[in-house]
């Protein structure tokens, strides 16, 4: 079983709709969360990191949910420049390891 | 301005030779890391250094060497071992206080084809 499971897609949605992606985890001690974007043969970039209240960074919100070992990304009025792939990382501090989603594919089309 | 750069952007190479991809970051980390990613696929993990002159093996090392003499560069040698080394690679970078790891940075990546 992978560490860190991601629906890969493709999520097509039409400009101003508004998506959400969940990415699954499989050990409990994992104890720290990050969604970052990936563009087209580009380096993952970091979007945000998930507290364990939730956050929001404008048209984004990530989410913990601990119990159900799930972190979630909702954006909100999907621009054309969302397009991309969406990576959720989770860092096992007991191992030093950072494990990272295969991605989830976003197109936003006009 | 701080980041990580990696060089050279594109690389070709014969099959039996080995080639370096050099890693360089001035962002004062202590901890570095090579990825590797194939199409449509996520990031496999290398190697990993959290100080200088230690490195750990990560998930698929075989055919691979590093190094770490100084800590702001983490160069990763893929030999003629490796058997399939077309692919992205990625160097990456985070803080490490011994205790915890924080938020890993990303070099640009050097794409590798084996001809």
């Amino acid at each position: 079983r992978k560490e860190v499971e991601q629906d890969p897609g493709p999520f097509n949605v039409p400009e101003g709709a508004t998506v959400a992606f969940n990415c699954t985890y499989s050990n409990s001690a994992s104890q720290s969360f990050f969604w970052y974007r990936q563009d087209c043969r580009k380096e993952p970039k970091l979007l945000m990191s998930v507290y364990s209240s939730g956050n929001e960074d404008g048209r984004f919100t990530a989410q913990l949910n601990r119990a159900s070992q799930y972190i979630s990304l909702l954006i909100r009025d999907s621009k054309l420049s969302d397009s991309a792939t969406y990576l959720c990382v989770v860092i096992l501090y007991n191992f030093n390891k950072f494990y990272f989603g295969s991605g989830t594919k976003l197109n936003v089309k006009p | 301005d701080g980041g990580i750069t990696q060089s050279p952007k594109y690389l070709f190479r014969k099959e039996g030779q080995n080639v370096t991809l050099s890693c360089e970051q001035n962002l004062n980390h202590d901890a570095m890391y090579w990825y590797r990613q194939d199409p449509g696929q996520g990031l496999r993990l290398i190697y990993y250094s959290q100080i200088v002159n230690d490195f750990q093996k990560g998930d698929i090392a075989e055919g691979y060497s590093v190094s770490r003499e100084k800590k702001e560069s983490f160069p990763l040698t893929v030999t003629s071992a490796q058997k399939n080394p077309t692919a992205f690679y990625l160097c990456a970078s985070s803080t490490w206080t011994g205790q915890e790891l924080d938020t890993q940075y990303f070099g640009p990546g050097t794409r590798l084809t084996v001809l």
